[in-house]
């Protein structure tokens, strides 16, 4: 059974850094494309990062050059590392697993909450 | 960057009815990466359709997608008490990897 748990959040000042993790199992990571999605209080979905099974890496405009994704393939395990966040990085992050040829986000886990506050 | 609009922001609909959801992009899409995800309150959302049309595993057939272009439909032919959530599409697009969410539509029991 597919599953992914995400964990790391959090009460963070803003200015502050964070580390969330999400941890698969039923499949490995390795194979997989990986991405974070996150849903500020009472919003919409907004895509964050994806991790694609070349290593290579994606990120929304919002958050380029603060967070950074990376994966343990040892540990099967995603990471999203957030640096300089600010209250408007403030939702519920998740974790989710790509489709191949459709794009999509097949597989999500239950997300860890953020909030950016002084 | 491709922006989706959905439509309406709210349906409000009765158990039995018939519900239809749009979402209409900003430039052409591939009809290979159009979805659709249902969330309900305090849940992660989870996949309907992909590709369009094609239902995820364990969805049940009265959930439909069709469309093309910059035009997509999700139909619901028969709305059961738990179909009452809010509905988003989503769509990628490249260069660069870009995956992007409407707004949502929200389904509310009349």
């Amino acid at each position: 059974e597919v599953q992914l748990v995400e964990s790391g959040g959090g009460l963070i000042q803003p200015g502050g850094s964070l580390r969330l993790s999400c941890v698969a199992s039923g499949f490995s990571v390795s194979f997989y494309y990986m991405g974070w999605v996150r849903q500020a209080p009472g919003k919409g979905l907004e895509w964050v990062s994806v991790f694609y099974h070349d290593d290579e890496t994606h990120y929304a405009d919002s958050v380029k050059g603060r967070f950074t994704v990376s994966r343990d393939n040892s540990k099967n395990t995603l990471y999203l590392q957030m640096n300089s966040l600010r209250a408007e990085d403030t939702a519920v992050y998740y974790c989710a697993r790509g489709r191949e040829n459709y794009c999509d986000f097949n597989y999500w886990g239950q997300g860890t909450r953020v909030t950016v506050s002084s | 960057e491709i922006v989706l609009t959905q439509s309406p922001g709210t349906l409000s609909l009765s158990p039995g009815e018939r519900a239809t959801l749009s979402c209409r992009a900003s430039q052409s899409v591939s009809s290979n990466y159009l979805a659709w995800y249902q969330q309900k309150t305090g849940q992660a959302p989870r996949v309907l359709i992909y590709g369009t049309s094609s239902r995820a595993t364990g969805i049940p057939d009265r959930f439909s997608g069709s469309g093309s272009g910059t035009d997509f439909t999700l139909t619901i032919s028969r709305l059961e008490p738990e179909d009452f959530a809010v509905y988003y599409c989503q769509v990628f697009g490249n260069p660069p990897p870009r995956y992007t969410f409407g707004q949502g539509t929200k389904l509310e029991i009349k």
